[in-house]
């Protein structure tokens, strides 16, 4: 069974600090990572897909991956109370199984303090 | 903007009930799938499915059914509730395949077999 592994959290930030969210996985051949974010009682959006090594930025929000660790973190500069939510990492792996295509962490928890 | 609706918000349901969860898409989707997401569990898949009248069966598809007679609508069918199918339903889909496949997913059903 492929796997995603996230720190459960919660995460507790400052506002106007950086929050770093990490993510592992277990299948090597995994080419797509995702970052959702999921407000408490609402459902998961997509804020950031990543596709090659290295950091994409958009906004606030970088996304960095290195596959030969297969790691894949989501920084977000400048926390801002509205940040506080759970961040869920996505990895999609191919040939699709049971899982489906995309592999959920069961996600991190983040709290932005004013 | 994708718009993914389900039918219900909250279900109140009694054991031995017959439910169904309707998920409607207005983009032209191919590809819709069916979750359950509980605490510690993270996102489940139940069912997918790639085209009309067309299903594959997820991670837990036990006690569980799908309909999909039109592209843009996917039910989810419980065929005799049980207190352990308490849970948040999501609906989601999806327009590309292979590794670029990104989910959007509707606003959820909280479910409640008593």
């Amino acid at each position: 069974q492929k796997e995603v592994e996230q720190n459960s959290g919660p995460l507790s930030v400052p506002e106007g600090a950086i929050a770093s969210l990490n993510c592992t996985y277990s299948d090597r051949g995994s080419q797509s990572f995702f970052w959702y974010r999921q407000y408490s009682g609402k459902s998961p959006e997509l804020i950031m897909s990543i596709y090659s090594n290295g950091d994409k930025e958009d906004g606030r929000f970088t996304a960095q991956l290195n596959k030969a660790s297969q790691y894949v973190s989501l920084l977000i500069r400048d926390s801002q109370p509205s940040d506080s939510a759970t961040y869920l990492c996505a990895v999609n792996s191919l040939p699709r199984g049971s899982q489906g295509n995309l592999i959920f962490g069961k996600g991190t928890k983040l709290s932005v303090k004013p | 903007d994708v718009k993914v609706t389900q039918s219900s918000r909250y279900l109140v349901k009694r054991t031995g009930e017959k439910v169904f969860l309707e998920c409607v898409q207005d983009m032209d989707h191919e590809n819709m799938f069916w979750y359950r997401q509980d605490p510690g569990l993270g996102l489940r898949l139940i069912y997918f499915s790639y085209d009309v009248k067309m299903k594959e069966k997820g991670d837990i598809p036990e006690g569980y059914s799908v309909s999909r007679e039109k592209k843009e609508r996917f039910s989810l069918i419980l065929e005799s509730a049980s207190t352990n199918q308490t849970s948040m339903y999501l609906c989601a889909s999806s327009y590309e395949q292979g590794i670029y496949e990104k989910l959007f997913f509707g606003s959820g059903t909280q479910l409640s077999v008593l």
